[in-house]
């Protein structure tokens, strides 16, 4: 079945530091992709999305290329703030069938940014 | 733009106890959803509705019950809470199920004692 791994954390960066959080996937067909963000004491929203192969989606300064050959979708940020402490998930949404799709979530890593 | 509201924020439950999670939201979304977030888990899928009156099981859909007599409101039912069922919950809402982000609300956090 369709799975998603991505690196554990936590991830602990200081401000203007480059961000990667590696994100790979298993899937039977081709996949949709997208990267969650959820800040504390909230629930997730999309930071961004691609939907074929080579895309790359951005947001905010955080970029992520679908890439087919190694099946990943890493999370990239040139210089993260301390507001972009969070924990990030990564997802895939994949058609089960007819009108049906299936939608599976990567654990979440934590990213914690110090001043 | 309320988006989706869920009530309560906490709750704290006996064992054997019931309860009902609310969730509604206001973007006339078709697709409707119950998550449970534990640590280590990720997001797991509980229950899901592709319409008004139509839902569906998830991953780990025991012990729980759904209905969804509006295209608005998507309740969360728990017949006889136990121990396993702390959790935070969330409720997503999209407007489609394929590539439609979905929309979550900000949580439910729920200690069964």
């Amino acid at each position: 079945g369709d799975s998603v791994t991505q690196m554990e954390g936590p991830v602990t960066l200081s401000e203007e530091a480059f961000l990667t959080i590696n994100c790979t996937y298993t899937a039977t067909g081709y996949p949709s992709l997208f990267w969650y963000v959820q800040y504390p004491g909230e629930g997730l929203q999309l930071l961004l999305k691609a939907t074929k192969a080579d895309d790359k989606g951005s947001n905010k300064g955080f970029e992520a290329t679908y890439r087919k050959e190694t099946t990943s979708f890493h999370l990239e940020k040139g210089s993260v703030q301390v507001s972009d402490s969070a924990v990030y998930f990564c997802a895939l949404s994949e058609n089960s069938g007819g009108s049906n799709y299936k939608l599976t979530f990567g654990k979440g890593t934590l990213l914690t940014v110090n001043p | 733009n309320a988006g989706v509201t869920q009530t309560p924020k906490f709750q704290v439950l006996k064992t054997g106890q019931s309860m009902t999670l609310q969730c509604a939201q206001d973007m006339n979304h078709e697709y409707m959803s119950w998550y449970r977030q534990d640590p280590g888990m990720g997001l797991r899928l509980i229950h899901y509705s592709v319409g008004a009156g139509i839902t569906d099981q998830g991953e780990v859909p025991n012990g729980y019950n759904v209905s969804r007599s509006t295209t608005e409101d998507f309740p969360l039912r728990l017949l006889s809470a136990a121990p396993s069922q702390t959790s935070v919950y969330f409720c997503a809402s999209s407007y489609g199920r394929g590539l439609s982000p979905l929309h979550f609300g900000n949580g439910t956090r729920l200690t069964v004692t």
